[in-house]
C-alpha cells in the first residue's frame, strides 16, 4: 500500500509570499496529482504529472521520481488561494486509476 | 454540460436506515469512483467502476454496495447505516484508458454530507 505524506498540515502566509507544499510517497507510482479543495467543499484537479514540472498561471508543480517527492509552489500568493491542497499518488491498475491521497494542507493567505 | 452531479447534497439518517447516493456524469467517461472524506484521514476509495457493468472494491468497501446502472450513472448504497459512516462522500470520474479530451485528471462531484445518528 502506498503511503502519501504531506507537509505542512497547516500554512499561513501573507499576501504576495511564495508558498511551497511538499508531498512524499513510499512506492513507485504512475503519476502524482495535485488537487484543490475550496472552502465550500468542492474538489478540482490542478495537475497530474509523472516527471519534471508543470505550470499553470501562478501554480507550479514539480516531481522527483528518484526521491519520490513532489512540490506545489504558489507564486505571489493571494487570499483567494486559501484552500486545502491535496496530493494523491496514482497507481494505474490496468482497469482504472486508483488514487491514494494525502491528508491535505490547509493554506490560509492573509491580506 | 453539468460534469459530475451528486444527489442529495445533505442527508441525516438514523442507525439502521438505508439510503442510496446517486452520481451521474455527462463526460462520456468509462471510469467512475466513490470516495469518502473524513477529518484528518484524507479521501479514501470505497468502490470504483472501470466500465459499464463492472465494479471493484477499493480501500474501504465494508458496509457499502454499488451499482453501475449505465455509462452515466454510478450509485452507492448503504443498506444499514452506522454512525461510522458519517462522512462526506464524493463521486469522481475520469477518462483513464480512453481517447477523450479529458483523460488527465479526475473530475469530482460536489459531495454529499451524510450524518448517521
Amino acid at each position: 500500500k502506498n503511503e502519501v505524506e504531506q507537509s505542512p498540515q497547516n500554512l499561513t502566509a501573507q499576501e504576495g509570499e511564495f508558498i511551497t507544499i511538499n508531498c512524499s510517497y513510499s512506492v513507485g507510482i504512475s503519476a502524482l496529482h495535485w488537487l484543490q479543495q475550496h472552502p465550500g467543499g468542492g474538489i478540482v484537479s490542478l495537475f497530474m504529472l509523472s516527471s519534471g514540472k508543470k505550470k499553470h498561471g501562478r501554480l507550479i508543480a514539480t516531481i522527483n521520481i528518484q526521491e519520490k517527492h513532489s512540490s506545489l509552489h504558489i507564486t505571489a500568493s493571494h487570499p483567494r488561494d486559501s484552500a486545502v491542497y491535496i496530493c494523491a499518488a496514482s497507481l494505474s491498475s490496468g482497469s482504472a486509476r486508483q488514487l491514494t491521497f494525502g491528508s491535505g494542507t490547509q493554506l490560509t493567505v492573509l491580506p | 454540460n453539468a460534469g459530475v452531479t451528486q444527489t442529495p447534497k445533505f442527508q441525516v439518517l438514523k442507525t439502521g436506515q438505508s439510503m442510496t447516493l446517486q452520481c451521474a456524469q455527462d463526460m462520456n467517461h468509462n471510469s467512475m469512483y466513490w470516495y469518502r472524506q473524513d477529518p484528518g484521514m484524507g479521501l479514501r476509495l470505497i468502490y470504483y467502476s472501470a466500465s459499464e457493468g463492472t465494479t471493484d472494491k477499493g480501500e474501504v468497501p465494508n458496509g457499502y454496495n454499488v451499482s453501475r446502472l449505465n455509462k452515466r450513472e454510478f450509485s452507492l448504497r448503504l443498506e444499514s447505516a452506522a454512525p461510522s459512516q458519517t462522512s462526506v462522500y464524493f463521486c469522481a470520474t475520469d477518462g483513464y484508458g480512453q481517447v477523450v479530451s479529458s483523460t488527465d485528471t479526475q473530475y469530482f462531484g460536489p459531495g454529499t454530507r451524510l450524518t448517521v445518528l
